[in-house]
Formats: structure tokens, C-alpha cells, sequence
């Protein structure tokens, strides 16, 4: 177990609608990153936040948006989805930066359809 | 960001020592080498990170040369349960995102 949480583990929606994913870090990890991996494209960063404040976005769609809490837990929302949103998407946490170790979550497995 | 080359895939016998080799040739000062592991379906997990010389802990070693161009994974007399993809990542610890690239799928074979 790795400390992190996130809900809910599996989500089936149908294409257009939107979901919230949402993560828990590890207790006093300031840091937030998320990523999506699917099948052909790997683990792909999303976006990093460090105490409330975004610090770094990847290849995050337009349609996708995350934010973090005062409580440091972060929701990440994904809206219009296609088919080809389908992937696991996971969060990880780290004490300080990217360079500091990340203890990655369980993912949560979203499927479009 | 410090680009990395890995191969796609190993195949190794249980009980082998296995070697993954990452290069990173532009590599900055700052940065450091970080391996993770990840199994199916499983988020990655942190194995090692090092700066320069060795570095060694209780499942891996990690080989860095003097130019820190390159850098080698090692993995004791590896198992079944070593099947995983293994990772490498250069970054420091400012605000560069953890990119991870295509990593090396390790089979291990009985």
C-alpha cells in the first residue's frame, strides 16, 4: 500500500459525459501529479501540483481540468469524453518536486463507451 | 528534459543477475537518475536514484559512470516476480515533470 487513495477504482460512462477522479496523497506529500496510460501511449503526465498551486502540465486535454485542495487531496475532471479517453489514470504524491520519490496510486480504470 | 534510451525488452532466467542500461548523453547538472518499477495494471513504484558513482539498496544497484551519460539498472538473481517494466527518468528536483518514457519490459522465465 503505498499511501496514496484513490476513488472510485473502476468507472464506465458513455462518450460526452464527465467524470471527477479524485486523489488522496500521502500524509505530508505536498505534491500531486497525475497521468494517464493507455494501452499504446505509456504513462503520460497530466499535470503537477505542489501545495495548492500548479506547477507543471503535460499533455493535458483541453477538455480535462484538475485542481488541488487546501486539504492537498486533488480532483481531476474529464468532460466531452470520447472513446479514446478509455485508459488507466493514475496520481501519485511526493514529499517535495518531481525529483523526490513518487508513491504512485492504485489508478482508477476509466472506460468510455 | 533529459532525453532517455532504453531497450523495449529483456529476457532473463531466474536467478540471473540482469542489467538495464539507460542513456541519457544530455543530461544536466542537476539532474538525477531514478528507476521505477511497474507490474500490470499497478501504478509504479520507486526503486533507486542516484547521482553519480553507486548506489545500492536492499532489491538494486545502480551503476553511474563518470560522465553521467549513461546509467545501469542491476538486479540481483532476479525472479518470476521481477516481471515488470522498469523505467528510467532524469530530472532534478525543481519543477521538471516526471516524464516517463516507453521503459524496458523485463520477462523473467523459469
Amino acid at each position: 500500500d503505498s499511501g496514496v487513495t484513490q476513488t472510485p477504482k473502476h468507472l464506465i460512462t458513455a462518450t460526452g459525459q464527465r467524470v471527477t477522479l479524485r486523489c488522496s496523497p500521502r500524509s505530508g506529500d505536498l505534491s500531486v501529479y497525475w497521468y494517464q496510460q493507455s494501452l499504446d501511449q505509456g504513462l503520460q503526465f497530466l499535470i503537477h501540483y505542489y501545495n495548492g498551486e500548479e506547477r507543471a502540465k503535460g499533455n493535458i486535454l483541453e477538455r480535462f481540468s484538475a485542481q488541488q485542495f487546501p486539504d492537498l487531496h486533488s480532483e481531476l475532471n474529464l468532460s466531452s469524453l470520447e472513446l479514446g479517453d478509455s485508459a488507466l489514470y493514475f496520481c501519485a504524491s511526493s514529499v517535495g518536486g518531481p525529483g523526490t520519490e513518487a508513491f504512485f496510486g492504485q489508478g482508477t480504470r476509466l472506460t468510455v463507451v | 528534459l533529459a532525453k532517455t534510451t532504453q531497450p523495449i525488452s529483456m529476457d532473463s532466467y531466474e536467478g540471473q543477475e540482469v542489467n538495464i542500461t539507460c542513456s541519457h548523453n544530455n543530461i544536466a547538472t542537476n539532474d538525477y537518475i531514478t528507476w521505477y518499477q511497474q507490474f500490470p495494471s499497478q501504478g509504479p513504484r520507486f526503486i533507486i536514484q542516484g547521482y553519480k558513482t553507486k548506489v545500492t539498496n536492499e532489491v538494486a544497484s545502480l551503476f553511474i559512470p563518470a560522465d553521467r551519460k549513461s546509467s545501469t539498472l542491476s538486479l540481483p538473481r532476479v525472479s518470476l516476480s521481477d516481471t515488470a517494466v522498469y523505467y528510467c527518468l532524469v530530472g532534478d528536483y525543481g519543477n521538471t515533470p516526471l516524464v516517463f518514457g516507453k521503459g524496458t519490459r523485463l520477462s523473467v522465465i523459469a
